[in-house]
């Protein structure tokens, strides 16, 4: 079963341009919702992430915007700089802890 | 660095034998998860550890199988391997099941 969508799966956006990647849920139950970034040859790392209490957050040049009603959230960052060129994924989670990643995005960002 | 520790950091076997993945969690951290990402299926949780005891189980195939030692460091045993279960395996630890979990740099497995 595909309980996540993640979209696109892959993004080049220029330096200075705005990234947007999208996830789907199915599972109401998910009661956390961050994103993952993941470098060749490392593991993930937490970049941001979202309650269902809030509809927005932001941190530096990352803002997380969650649509409950549309089981919806995404990832925007601003200014996007080549360093930030890497595998972004979306892990919602529930109450038990295992989160369930999507697919992925591979965001190339062009000097 | 997240401080989470896990060995070896590559490994290559022929099918049907058998292996053992080691993870150290961060320091004070209750909880340990296993993930398996590969090409094909992507990231995919396998099994969670809280304080010993097993809490949650995912994708994990019965020649799959974990534990956590009092000392709070676990192992994923893969045994009868087979080329598919080539893959990158990740080790996550959180001090309880909603912290954030942090990730270890993982254990490349190649089966020939």
């Amino acid at each position: 079963q595909q309980q996540v969508k993640q979209s696109p799966q892959s993004l080049i956006v220029q330096k200075g341009g705005i990234s947007i990647i999208n996830c789907a849920y199915e599972n109401t139950a998910f009661d956390y919702f961050p994103w993952y970034q993941q470098f060749p040859g490392k593991g993930p790392a937490l970049l941001i992430a979202i309650r269902p209490d809030v509809s927005e957050k932001k941190e530096g040049r990352f803002t997380i915007s969650f649509n409950k009603s549309a089981k919806q959230f995404s990832l925007h960052i601003m200014d996007s700089q080549p360093g930030d060129s890497a595998t972004y994924f979306c892990a919602p989670g529930g109450s038990q802890g295992n989160l369930i990643f999507g697919k992925g995005t591979k965001l190339s960002v062009k000097p | 660095d997240s401080g989470v520790t896990q060995t070896p950091k590559h490994l290559i076997t022929a099918t049907g034998q058998r292996v053992t993945l080691r993870c150290s969690p961060r320091s004070g951290d209750l909880s340990v998860y296993w993930y398996q990402q590969s090409l094909d299926q992507g990231l995919q949780f396998l099994i969670q550890y809280y304080n010993g005891e097993e809490r949650a189980k995912g994708n994990i195939l019965e020649r799959f199988s974990a534990q956590q030692f009092p000392d709070l460091h676990s192992e994923l045993n893969l045994s009868s391997l087979e080329l598919g279960d080539s893959a990158l395996y990740f080790c996550a630890s959180s001090f309880t099941a909603e912290e954030t979990q942090y990730f270890g740099p993982g254990t490349r497995l190649l089966v020939l």
